[in-house]
């Protein structure tokens, strides 16, 4: 059975400092890994989709790597802003299309 | 090129009643899944359907049942509902074979 464990699960900074947020899972037979934005009370925001034979993606400020044989990604936030404030989820996905998620880790940036 | 549409936004029932969710998959998916989400935690899978069937099932009991229609919306069904249903109901569309998911805002089901 596949888990996926986020850490920290909290996390505040002060404004424009860079940070590297924390997966793991359990099972290497992935088909791909997403990472997700979610704001209090709202649906899920998809930030980078990273498939199984690739090991890194970047979009803007965010830059996120997959490291399969060990059970790892990071998602990496360049100089963040207090917009950056969020819970970020990451989740696993298999070629059968079940996807698990870790609990996230909720970011604050502060001004 | 709208996305993932969910309705209701929120829903109070009572213990024992039944619901039902709905969903609209972004254009161009066939596929949905729906998701459970109690506060403070990540999303628990109920189950995925494609070509109107049940293709993958999380670990939930026979109470949450689903449908999918030849048009790829999809409807979540809750029957007998207990207190612990209250939750963020999120429903997320795909293409078959890409499983890179784009997620609606959720249906907040409020059990009293």
């Amino acid at each position: 059975k596949q888990e996926v464990t986020q850490i920290p699960a909290a996390l505040s900074v002060p404004e424009g400092e860079n940070l590297v947020l924390n997966c793991s899972f359990t099972d290497s037979a992935i088909y791909n890994l997403q990472w997700f934005r979610q704001d209090p009370g709202k649906g899920l925001t998809s930030l980078l989709l990273i498939q199984s034979s690739q090991r890194e993606q970047t979009s803007g400020r965010l830059n996120a790597s997959l490291d399969k044989s060990s059970g790892r990604s990071t998602l990496y936030i360049a100089a963040s802003q207090p917009g950056d404030s969020a819970t970020y989820l990451c989740a696993v996905n298999t070629n059968a299309g079940k996807s698990t998620f870790g609990d996230g880790t909720t970011l604050t940036v502060k001004p | 090129d709208a996305g993932v549409t969910q309705s209701p936004t929120h829903l109070i029932k009572t213990r024992g009643q039944q619901v039902t969710l709905r969903c609209s998959p972004k254009s161009g998916h066939d596929t949905v899944s729906w998701y459970q989400q109690a506060l403070g935690q990540g999303p628990q899978f109920i189950f995925q359907y494609y070509e109107e069937e049940e293709r993958q099932r999380g670990n939930f009991p026979d109470r949450f049942s689903g449908h999918q229609f030849p048009n790829y919306s999809s409807e979540l069904n809750v029957n007998a509902l207990l207190l612990g249903d209250s939750a963020l109901y999120l429903c997320a569309s795909s293409s078959q074979g890409t499983y890179g998911y784009t997620f609606g805002s959720g249906t907040r089901l409020t059990v009293v």
